[in-house]
């Protein structure tokens, strides 16, 4: 199974800065259309989990643009150029690319 | 309104069985896969089980290979889990998704509760 791990597991932020959270997987997310399928979700307390990114950089409807999605190899990442209440919560990163698809173990965001 | 509902969850004793239920409401399946994952209390998200709709293929997490089978119903757009031989360490959060492309995992349900306890 691919390996997913995120980091940091928890990140105190204050409002209005930003803030980045990282994913590693531990292989190749190149599915064989060429597409990585890497997806990015946000659960806050309560709530079923929803997906911000998808294919590591397409922002789904709803989600503001100061949230984004990058990847420099193997390594993926979520940023938020300027955190609000809103963004309280547990990320996760998940890969759709191998069966079974697996997920980070999430990073809880909390405002400093 | 686009969503999956789940049903089916509850109180069930350890060595017993269950079977939870998805259906799409607004749409249909079809476009690729629909998904259980599950939520431990207090932790985070398993994938369980799925299925890519059209061709049937199924898929099944190590922990619940040989006791939880995936089932499709093209007719009620629903998905089932059947679940047998039940652990307390199955007690989690069950939740529905649906890609329209792999690992999409666009639609989330509202999830149902499965607690095994004696």
């Amino acid at each position: 199974d691919v390996l997913m791990t995120q980091s940091p597991l928890s990140l105190p932020v204050s409002l209005g800065q930003p803030a980045s959270i990282s994913c590693s997987s531990s292989q190749s997310l190149v599915y064989r259309d060429g597409n990585t399928y890497l997806s990015w979700f946000h659960q806050r307390p309560g709530q079923s989990p929803r997906r911000l990114i998808y294919k590591v950089f397409d922002r789904d409807s709803g989600v503001p643009d100061r949230i984004s999605g990058g990847v420099s190899g193997t390594d993926f990442t979520l940023k938020i150029s300027r955190v609000e209440a809103e963004d309280v919560g547990i990320y996760y990163c998940m890969q759709g690319t191998h069966w079974p698809y697996t997920f980070g173990q999430g990073t809880k965001l909390e405002i400093k | 309104e686009v969503q999956v509902v789940e049903s089916g969850g509850g109180l069930v004793q350890p060595g017993t069985s269950l079977i939870i239920s998805c259906h799409a409401s607004g749409f249909i399946f079809g476009d690729y896969g629909v998904h259980w994952v599950r939520q431990l209390p207090g932790k985070g998200l398993e994938w369980v089980a799925g299925v890519i709709w059209r061709s049937g293929h199924t898929g099944y997490a190590d922990s619940v290979k040989g006791r939880f089978v995936v089932s499709r119903d093209f007719a009620r757009s629903a998905l089932y889990l059947q679940m047998e031989n039940l652990k307390i360490e199955d007690t989690a959060l069950y939740y529905c998704t649906y890609d329209s492309q792999p690992g999409g995992a666009e639609v989330w349900g509202q999830g149902t509760s499965v607690t095994v306890s004696s």
